[in-house]
C-alpha cells in the first residue's frame, strides 16, 4: 500500500506570498491532519479534515486555512506568509470513524522556506 | 490544556548501554503514541500503547504505560548505533484526531 505523499517536498518563497501544498492520504483513509514542525516550537497541530468537513483546529491564524476534496486528498493554504511560518509541514492520514483514534501515519513532509 | 514533557531532551549514549525517555502528560488520554525521526525525515510510527500497563516491544525498545501516572517510558536495550534518531511521545485529545507531541528527545549513540 502506498504511503501518504505529499508535494511539493521543497518551497522557497518570499515574505508576502502565498503557498498550497497538497496531501494525499493512504488509500481508504479518510482522515488528513496536518502538523508544523518548528526548531522553536515543536511539532504543533493545525487542523484535521475528515470526509471533506473540518473537524478539529488547533491555535494557528486564520491566514492558515485547509480543504479536503471528496477524494479525501487535502490542500493547506498560508496567505501573507512571514518569515516564522519556515517550517516542514507534515501530513498525516488515519482510518480514522467519526471520533476514533487509530495511529496517524505521516507523509514525508514540504519544507517551506519564507526569504 | 493537554501539555506532553519529555525527558530528556539529549541524550548521548554508548553502545551496549541501556536507557530510558520518559514522557509525562498532564491530562487523561486515550492513547499514547511513541514516534521516531530521523534528521530530515517523517515521523515513523513506533508503539500505540492503549491502556493502563500496556508494554510493547520491538527489537531493542520497548515502551510501556501507566495512565494513573500519566507516565510512558521508552526503554533502549543495548543500543546500536542504528537507534540514534530523535524519539516524540504523543498523546491524543480525547474524542478528537489531533496529537499533543512532547518536545522530542534527540538521541546519539556512540560507537
Amino acid at each position: 500500500k502506498a504511503g501518504v505523499t505529499q508535494t511539493p517536498r521543497y518551497l522557497i518563497k518570499t515574505r508576502g506570498q502565498q503557498v498550497t501544498l497538497s496531501c494525499s492520504p493512504i488509500s481508504g483513509h479518510r482522515s488528513v491532519s496536518w502538523y508544523q514542525q518548528t526548531p522553536g516550537q515543536g511539532l504543533q497541530f493545525l487542523f484535521e479534515y475528515f470526509s471533506e468537513t473540518q473537524r478539529n483546529k488547533g491555535n494557528f491564524p486564520g491566514r492558515f486555512s485547509g480543504r479536503q476534496f471528496s477524494n479525501s486528498r487535502s490542500e493547506m493554504n498560508v496567505s501573507t506568509l512571514e518569515l516564522g511560518d519556515s517550517a516542514l509541514y507534515l501530513c498525516a492520514s488515519s482510518f480514522a470513524l467519526a471520533g476514533g483514534q487509530e495511529t496517524q501515519y505521516f507523509g514525508p513532509g514540504t519544507r517551506l522556506l519564507v526569504l | 490544556e493537554l501539555k506532553v514533557e519529555q525527558n530528556p531532551l539529549f541524550l548521548s549514549m554508548q553502545e551496549g548501554k541501556n536507557y530510558t525517555i520518559y514522557c509525562n502528560y498532564s491530562t487523561t488520554s486515550d492513547r499514547l503514541y511513541w514516534y521516531r525521526q530521523d534528521p530530515g525525515k517523517s515521523l515513523e510510527s513506533l508503539f500505540v500503547l492503549l491502556s493502563n500497563g500496556a508494554v510493547k516491544q520491538e527489537g531493542r525498545l520497548m515502551a510501556s504505560l501507566d495512565t494513573k501516572a500519566r507516565l510512558s517510558t521508552l526503554h533502549i536495550t543495548a543500543a546500536v548505533h542504528d537507534l540514534s534518531a530523535t524519539y516524540f511521545c504523543a498523546v491524543i485529545i480525547q474524542g478528537a484526531q489531533k496529537l499533543v507531541f512532547g518536545q522530542g528527545t534527540r538521541l546519539t549513540i556512540n560507537p
